[in-house]
C-alpha cells in the first residue's frame, strides 16, 4: 500500500526566504510522485513530478523537489518565497496508475 | 486545452435531501476520478473509472453515494440522502493515461445544514 506524509500542515515564510515543505512517502514498489498546489476556491494544479530518470525535477513558477530513495523523501522547495506562492500544498504518490494518496497538505504562508 | 468542467461550483441544501454533481473531463481523458475533500484535508479518492468502467470504489459510501459515466465521458456523483458529515469540496479529475497527472476541476463545495 501507498501513503504519504506532509510535515507540517503550516510552514511560514519571509518573503524571499526558502520555502522547504517535506513529503515523505511509503510504497512498496518503485512510486511516482507528484505536488500539487491549491489556491483558495480553486481545484489542484499539478506543480511539478518525478516518474524515472533525474532524481532532481524542476516545475512551474521556480519551484523543484528531490526524489531520494534512501529516505523515502519528495521535499519541495523554491530558493526565493514570493507573495504569489501562498497556498496549500499537496503531495501525492502512485505506482499503478490506479490510485493516487495524497497527504494531508501543508498551509504555505509568505510574511510581507 | 478546456480544463475539466464542474458544475455546480456551490450547493447548499439541508440534510436528507439530494444532490448531484457534473463533471466534463478533458477531452480524450480515458480516466476519470471523483474526491472528497473535507476542510483542512487532503482529497480522498471516491471513485475512478477507465472509460465507462469501475476501477476503483472502494472508498465509496454505496448506501448513499453514487456515480455514473454512461458514454465514457461526462460523469455524474449523487448523494441521497445527504448528511452533514457530506459537507466538503467534490472535485473531478482527468487523466490521459496510467500514471500520468491528474487534472482537477474548481470542484463543488456542498454545505449539509
Amino acid at each position: 500500500a501507498q501513503s504519504v506524509t506532509q510535515l507540517g500542515s503550516h510552514v511560514s515564510v519571509s518573503e524571499g526566504a526558502l520555502v522547504l515543505l517535506r513529503c515523505n512517502y511509503s510504497s512498496s514498489v518503485p512510486p511516482y510522485l507528484f505536488w500539487y498546489v491549491q489556491y483558495p476556491n480553486q481545484g489542484l494544479q499539478l506543480l511539478l513530478k518525478y516518474t524515472t530518470g533525474a532524481t532532481l525535477v524542476k516545475g512551474i513558477n521556480g519551484f523543484e523537489a528531490e526524489f531520494k530513495k534512501s529516505e523515502t523523501s519528495f521535499h519541495l522547495t523554491k530558493p526565493s518565497a514570493h507573495m504569489s506562492d501562498a497556498a496549500e500544498y499537496f503531495c501525492a504518490v502512485t505506482n499503478t496508475g490506479n490510485q493516487f494518496y495524497f497527504g494531508t497538505g501543508t498551509s504555505l504562508t509568505v510574511i510581507p | 486545452e478546456a480544463g475539466v468542467a464542474q458544475s455546480p461550483r456551490y450547493k447548499i441544501i439541508e440534510k436528507r435531501q439530494s444532490v448531484a454533481f457534473w463533471c466534463n473531463p478533458i477531452s480524450g481523458h480515458a480516466t476519470l476520478y471523483w474526491y472528497q475533500q473535507i476542510l483542512g484535508q487532503g482529497p480522498k479518492l471516491l471513485i475512478q473509472f477507465q472509460n465507462n468502467g469501475v476501477v476503483d470504489d472502494s472508498q465509496l459510501p454505496k448506501d448513499r453515494f453514487s456515480a455514473e459515466r454512461l458514454k465514457g465521458v461526462d460523469s455524474t456523483l449523487k448523494i441521497q440522502p445527504a448528511k452533514l458529515e457530506d459537507s466538503a469540496v467534490y472535485l473531478c479529475a482527468s487523466s490521459y493515461n496510467a500514471n500520468s497527472p491528474l487534472h482537477f476541476g474548481n470542484g463543488t463545495r456542498l454545505t449539509v445544514t
